[in-house]
């Protein structure tokens, strides 16, 4: 069980714009920012987003990050065949009995 | 180009220990917190133990909190896990990760399997 809660699935088609939520609380989506990781089968994950709303060099801008609450989003418009991916959030967690890093269960993104 | 190559994983039986490494180059390592996530096959990403840049603090997740050591050798530029008392759930693909306030690089990974 993960503490932060992703849809374990999302699909679209070539073009069309998807959204992946992330769910957490007070102790991490709350008050720390949220990264994203894209991991393509067979390799290590890739940080997509960071400090919410941010793309690394060499991100395209397809992908987007916000933050609402104890709550994020990942959207990406212009849906490629690549894009085919799990994707994962992350943040800090200051809970009280120790502060940790706290993983969404990610989200398998089928591309139609 | 900051590379991050971990190694020391294998097959070992239960209640059996592994030390992994991953050596780190391309950045001043010694400026940097570490941490180890992992991946059970099939599964998601979750986070094991995190180390600061001249180890004050040191975290660890509840599933492997005294069982597992995390260390560091910053004139070495290497990060470390010993894994004591290794359960077949501890079976993942290890993943070194440097933190600049987001995990930024990965290493390759490194596949543990704790099997009889």
């Amino acid at each position: 069980q993960s503490v932060l809660t992703q849809s374990p699935s999302a699909s679209g088609t070539p073009g069309q714009r998807v959204t992946i939520s992330c769910s957490g609380s007070s102790s991490n989506i709350g008050s720390n920012t949220v990264n994203w990781y894209q991991q393509l089968p067979g390799t290590a994950p890739k940080l997509l987003i960071y400090g919410d709303d941010q793309r690394p060099s060499g991100v395209p801008d397809r992908f987007s990050g916000s933050k609402s609450g104890t709550s994020a989003s990942l959207a990406i418009s212009g849906l490629q065949s690549e894009d085919e991916a799990d994707y994962y959030c992350a943040a800090w967690d200051d809970s009280l009995d120790g502060p940790k890093w706290v993983f969404g269960g990610g989200t398998k993104l089928s591309v139609l | 180009e900051v590379q991050l190559v971990e190694s020391g994983g294998g097959l070992v039986k239960p209640g059996g220990s592994l030390r992994l490494s991953c050596a780190a180059s391309g950045f001043t390592f010694s400026s940097h917190s570490m941490n180890w996530v992992r991946q059970a096959p099939g599964k998601g990403l979750e986070w094991v133990s995190s180390i600061s840049s001249a180890n004050t603090y040191i975290y660890y997740a509840d599933s492997v909190k005294g069982r597992f050591t995390i260390s560091r050798d910053n004139a070495g530029n290497s990060l470390f896990l010993q894994m004591n008392s290794l359960r077949v759930e501890d079976t993942a693909i290890y993943y070194c990760a440097r933190v600049d306030g987001e995990f930024d690089y990965w290493g390759q990974g490194t596949l543990v399997t704790v099997s009889s």
